[in-house]
């Protein structure tokens, strides 16, 4: 069964840190792109960037450019989003997805998802 | 960057109803567009990908249309659990329609 299993609930105050996970399992983890999207409380679906794990190239929003960094460590099948600093208004829902393969029309879509990390950050 | 403009933003209809979604892109995507689902608390889920193609496993009342500007998602006959809401999500630039949520009345 092909699965993205993120990591837990995050609770952080203003000014921290945060590293999250994307574990990617049943495929190869190396030939899809991983994606990360945010979804504020009550709002729609943010596009924030993406990654190819075969050589960690990432692009991303211009929202999100500078904001965030997107990396991947193919030796464990795991994408990762984080900041160095946080703020009140980065408190989300944040998936990862996969983009499917380029070899298909499923390219054109994100067809699997994660369950999504909570991040709550308090000022 | 592609602006997705999808409308109506909230959709009242009753089981039964043919149900129709509009997505226009600021630009010609050609056919890179998806559509997904999300329920309350879930991940979205994939319905159409490259515009047209139904996702296997997604019932056939779902269909998708349209390619350069303009693409629709239709529900053909309504059922209680099409509830939730809707994005289109193009893959030129990568952006999302701000969203439909569908209420069955």
């Amino acid at each position: 069964e092909v699965r993205l299993v993120q990591s837990g609930a995050e609770v952080k105050e203003a000014g921290e840190s945060l590293k999250i996970s994307c574990k990617g399992s049943g495929y190869i983890f190396t030939s899809h792109w991983i994606g990360w999207v945010r979804q504020m409380p009550g709002k729609g679906l943010e596009w924030m960037g993406i990654i190819y794990p075969a050589d960690s190239d990432a692009k991303y929003s211009p929202s999100f450019q500078g904001q965030v960094t997107i990396s991947a460590d193919k030796s464990i099948n795991t994408a990762y989003l984080q900041w160095s600093s946080l703020k009140a208004s980065d408190s989300a829902i944040y998936y990862c997805a996969r983009r499917g393969s380029s070899a298909s029309a499923y390219f054109y879509a994100m067809d699997v998802w994660g369950p999504g990390t909570t991040v709550t950050v308090s000022s | 960057d592609i602006q997705m403009t999808q409308s109506p933003s909230t959709l009242s209809a009753s089981v039964g109803d043919r149900v129709t979604i509009t997505c226009r892109a600021s630009q010609s995507i050609s056919s890179w567009l998806a559509w997904y689902q999300q329920k309350p608390g879930k991940a979205p889920k994939l319905l159409i990908y490259q515009a047209s193609s139904l996702e296997s496993g997604v019932p056939s009342r779902f269909s998708g249309s349209g390619s350069g500007t303009e693409f629709t998602l239709t529900i053909s006959s309504l059922q209680p659990d099409d509830f939730g809401t809707y994005y289109c999500h193009q893959f030129s630039s990568y952006s999302f329609g701000q969203g439909t949520k569908l209420e069955i009345k």
